[in-house]
């Protein structure tokens, strides 16, 4: 079946650093793939998506390309900030009569200042 | 916008009872809803598909006489958890789409705590 496999946490990272946070997927077709924060005590917002193969997803800084060779979709973000501190998710969906969506693990980020 | 809501965002209950969290779709008619569970520092599984007018879908594992979906109308479902216990405590997470083959949109989720 689908899954998505992402980096182990927890990440921690100092003001300022490169981050990147690798994720590999397994799906038959061509599924969406999307990258979620959770910051503590909160639900899921959406960071950024990419829907086709060679897609670069962008938000805040943040990026990720949907590498269908590799299968994956790596997060990456050039200077983080303390306020990037929460859970990072790595998620794929694909029409199987409904959008189920299906998460990896997620990363916890810790970044200090 | 695609804007999905949820109530409450926490709820503590007694053991024993019963506890319903609702799932609307603010500004989109959702024909498609998902439920999802979330334990402490653990990634999202989802729990059960509704359809609009029909019965929940619910994967392998979870009790569906325990938590009973309701998928009513275009923009509402419901998750209730019945006798609830302190092993039911999780954060709950909703998702919606507008049609069988559209993406998803979450919710903010909904702490539930048994006592």
């Amino acid at each position: 079946g689908d899954s998505v496999t992402q980096m182990e946490g927890p990440v921690t990272l100092s003001e300022e650093a490169f981050l990147t946070i690798n994720c590999t997927y397994t799906a038959t077709g061509y599924p969406s793939l999307f990258w979620y924060v959770q910051y503590p005590g909160e639900g899921l917002q959406l960071l950024l998506k990419a829907t086709k193969a060679d897609d670069k997803g962008s938000n805040k800084g943040f990026e990720a390309t949907y590498r269908k060779e590799t299968t994956s979709f790596h997060l990456e973000k050039g200077s983080v900030q303390v306020s990037d501190s929460a859970v990072y998710f790595c998620a794929l969906s694909r029409n199987t009569g409904g959008f189920k969506t299906i998460f990896g693990a997620g990363t916890r980020l810790f970044v200090k200042a | 916008g695609a804007v999905v809501s949820q109530h409450p965002s926490w709820v503590i209950c007694k053991s024993g009872t019963s506890v319903k969290i609702e799932c609307r779709s603010l500004d989109f008619q959702a024909t498609t809803m998902f439920w999802y569970r979330q334990f402490p520092k653990q990634s999202l599984m989802l729990m059960a598909t509704s359809n609009e007018g029909s019965k929940a879908t619910y994967e392998q594992g979870v009790e569906k006489d325990k938590f009973l979906i309701n998928h009513a109308s275009l923009t509402l479902s419901t998750l209730t958890v019945t006798s609830a216990h302190p092993e039911d405590s999780s954060f709950y997470i909703c998702s919606a789409s507008r049609t069988v083959d559209t993406e998803a949109f979450f919710g903010q989720g909904t702490r539930l705590t048994v006592v």
